[in-house]
């Protein structure tokens, strides 16, 4: 198994820019999610997914949206960047559709710059 | 609002002697709690976790304790190896609600 996998590793945009960040897993998980890493912050929850089709806010969801087509995969698309989405993006998944309290597996993370 | 607090940025211990890393929350809903282990470059790993009606859980090395009359815990790890330093999250949820809260990070470095 791969696990989670996110492209690309890096990315540098330009205000305004939109861009795509693509997550994916092999592990049959029915719930996704996404976090940014922000210094002193911590991981702040984006918008999540207990299923195909099913896609609810998280913490912090302005300027983000998603969308679960598949169960193996849950982009995250910035319609217009901004430097305050300049973070460190993770994404997650876990086996559980009702519970997070399941162990979530997360990927490697993306590294977003917003000029 | 930061609703999980980990206060300390850093800690530096030696080898074999004990890691206490420490977590406070303010929200008395939360009743399920994890840790979490991050190197470099790579997604945080799931290490421990604990449910609001126990107050101590281990698995080898790492115990946590809950003191839900503080709203604190803690993770200890003994012995501490070099393979221990890392950046350690506590997160905070409760059951049947996925809005995870993570606190900033304590990062660990445990000198050979």
């Amino acid at each position: 198994n791969a696990g989670v996998t996110q492209t690309p590793k890096f990315q540098v945009l330009k205000t305004g820019q939109s861009m795509t960040l693509q997550c994916a897993q092999d592990m049959n998980h029915e719930y996704m999610s996404w976090y940014r890493q922000d210094p002193g912050m911590g991981l702040r929850l984006i918008h999540y997914s207990v299923g195909a089709g099913i896609t609810d806010q998280g913490e912090v969801p302005n300027g983000y949206n998603v969308s679960r087509s598949t169960t193996e995969d849950f982009p995250l698309r910035l319609l217009s960047a901004a430097p305050s989405q300049t973070s460190v993006y993770f994404c997650a998944s876990s086996y559980s559709r009702r519970d997070s309290t399941d162990t979530q597996y997360f990927g490697p993370g993306t590294r977003l710059t917003v000029l | 609002d930061q609703q999980v607090k980990q206060n300390s940025p850093s800690l530096s211990v030696q080898e074999g002697r004990i890691s206490i890393l420490n977590c406070d929350y303010t929200n008395s809903m939360f009743d399920y709690f994890l840790w979490y282990k991050k190197y470099p470059a790579e997604g945080p790993t799931f290490l421990i976790s604990i449910s609001s009606i126990k107050d101590k859980n281990e698995d080898g090395r790492f115990t946590v304790f809950l003191n839900k009359s503080a709203k604190h815990l803690s993770l200890h790890i003994v012995p501490s190896q070099p393979g221990d330093s890392a950046v350690y999250f506590c997160a905070a949820l409760k059951y049947n609600n996925n809005d995870m809260r993570f606190g900033a990070g304590t990062r660990l470095t445990v000198k050979p």
